[in-house]
């Protein structure tokens, strides 16, 4: 089982501050997803083939990565952001989420 | 406009069984794999089941395989969990999603599962 550690498990970031949610897997991937989640509500596709921005998500996100690091990054944190974010593999069964990391605003 | 709209959870004693089901719509259905994906409280998330856009083939990881069966009706574009042998640690809701290649791009609300005596 691939294994996705992410890093920082919570950060608080100001607006205008960049921020950049790191996920490591224990063995190396294709591609990287990444989904965000807001308090109560379901999760959503935000980053798919490592680096394709999910419809509507604005371009001040970004994500990068091969093997076994990948990265989502907010070029200008504003505060619709604060959200949880996972990141999801299924180069290999079974699929696997990292734990997510919480983005809060400072 | 896609939408996912699941259903038939509760609160259900441990070893007994639930059944959840899944309508799509706004897609043609059986062009798509669907998976389910929980989400305990407070905790991340955990694949539980896929099922090709056929129904002819389906996958789980060891913590549900067994206890646990995916199934599609496209005539009726609805997905069902059968969930037997229930667990305490099978609380969690449960979300129904469209499968793109290796991820998910439509995720409905979600249905809560909570086994308790």
């Amino acid at each position: 089982e691939i294994v996705l550690t992410q890093s920082p498990t919570t950060i608080a970031a100001s607006p205008g501050e960049k921020v950049t949610i790191t996920c490591r897997a224990s063995s190396s991937v294709s591609y990287m997803y990444w989904y965000q989640q807001k308090s109560g509500a379901s999760p959503k596709l935000w980053i798919y083939d490592t680096s394709k921005l999910a419809s509507g998500v604005p371009n001040r996100f970004s994500g990068s990565g091969s093997g076994t690091s990948y990265s989502l990054t907010i070029n200008t944190m504003e505060t619709e952001d604060a959200a949880t974010y996972y990141c999801q593999q299924w180069s290999s069964t079974p699929l696997t989420f990292g734990s997510g990391t919480k983005l809060e605003i400072k | 406009e896609v939408q996912l709209v699941e259903s038939g959870g509760g609160l259900v004693q441990p070893g007994r069984s639930l059944k959840l089901s899944c309508v799509a719509s706004g897609f043609t259905f059986n062009n798509y794999w669907m998976t389910w994906i929980r989400q305990a409280p407070g905790k991340g998330l955990e694949w539980v089941a896929s099922i090709t856009n056929t129904g002819g083939s389906t996958y789980y990881p060891d913590s549900v395989k067994g206890r646990f069966t995916i199934s599609r009706d496209n005539a009726k574009s609805t997905l069902y969990l059968q969930m037997n042998s229930l667990r305490s640690e099978d609380t969690a809701t449960y979300y129904c999603t469209r499968g793109v290649g290796d991820y998910f791009d439509y995720w409905g609300q979600g249905v809560m599962v909570t086994v308790s005596s």
